[in-house]
């Protein structure tokens, strides 16, 4: 996964956005993904984004991506404690086109 | 359905022994990933099935490692001769045609 890059951590206030960033190198990715992962469980697709778009909204959810700079963003409005947990941006390669590559993970945290 | 699902959810082995797990995926997904996971990092992908057809195997898939999915549905990861640096969290994915892939609780093993 070292071609995908997040900062660790996060911390924010109920009620307030998060924003989690990712970068990678390698532009061939067809589609960019988030995935959260809570204490001791497995991932939990949020959402994806097809690698010609630019944003997809999603609910509280919103994916920007910027191909040029090859970087990936999460936007979660009104930020509630519940959204704690670590979330993994990840990019689809392979050679069939269907494995990920993970970034390490941002670890938010929600301050009541 | 259910979801995908990984038994046992946890392992605790001895140095040397060989130890097996099993996945069910969501029923009518061809396709099936094992990846997996360390302490604080993403999950690192396995291996890929399409039906019953191994397709794709990363190279941290030492010879140690063998997965199968005899009858194009449930897929089982076996472990031989484990070692304390295969303890990690091993997770199972599956999915239809498209770009969404859904995971397992996984099995996290501690091998002793």
């Amino acid at each position: 996964g070292e071609d995908v890059e997040q900062s660790l951590f996060l911390s924010v206030r109920e009620g307030d956005s998060s924003v989690i960033n990712c970068t990678y190198t390698d532009s061939s990715s067809t589609y960019l993904y988030w995935y959260k992962q809570e204490p001791g469980a497995g991932l939990q697709l949020l959402t994806y984004i097809f690698s010609n778009m630019d944003m997809k909204q999603d609910q509280r959810l919103t994916v920007l991506l910027n191909k040029k700079d090859k970087h990936l963003s999460l936007r979660i409005a009104d930020t509630q404690t519940g959204d704690s947990a670590i979330y993994f941006c990840a990019r689809l390669i392979g050679n069939y086109g269907q494995n990920f590559v993970f970034g390490p993970g941002t670890r938010l945290s929600v301050l009541p | 359905d259910t979801g995908v699902s990984q038994n046992p959810r946890h392992k605790i082995t001895k140095r040397g022994q060989n130890v097996t797990f099993r996945c069910d995926p969501i029923s009518e997904h061809n396709r099936l990933y094992w990846y997996r996971q360390t302490l604080g990092q993403g999950p690192e992908f396995l291996t890929y099935f399409q039906n019953e057809a191994q397709l794709e195997k990363s190279r941290l898939l030492s010879d140690r490692f063998s997965a199968e999915r005899p009858k194009g549905s449930f897929s089982t990861l076996e472990i031989q001769r484990t070692e304390q640096g295969d303890s990690a969290m091993y997770l199972c994915a599956s999915s239809l045609a498209g770009p969404e892939q859904y995971f397992g609780p996984g099995t996290r093993l501690t091998v002793t």
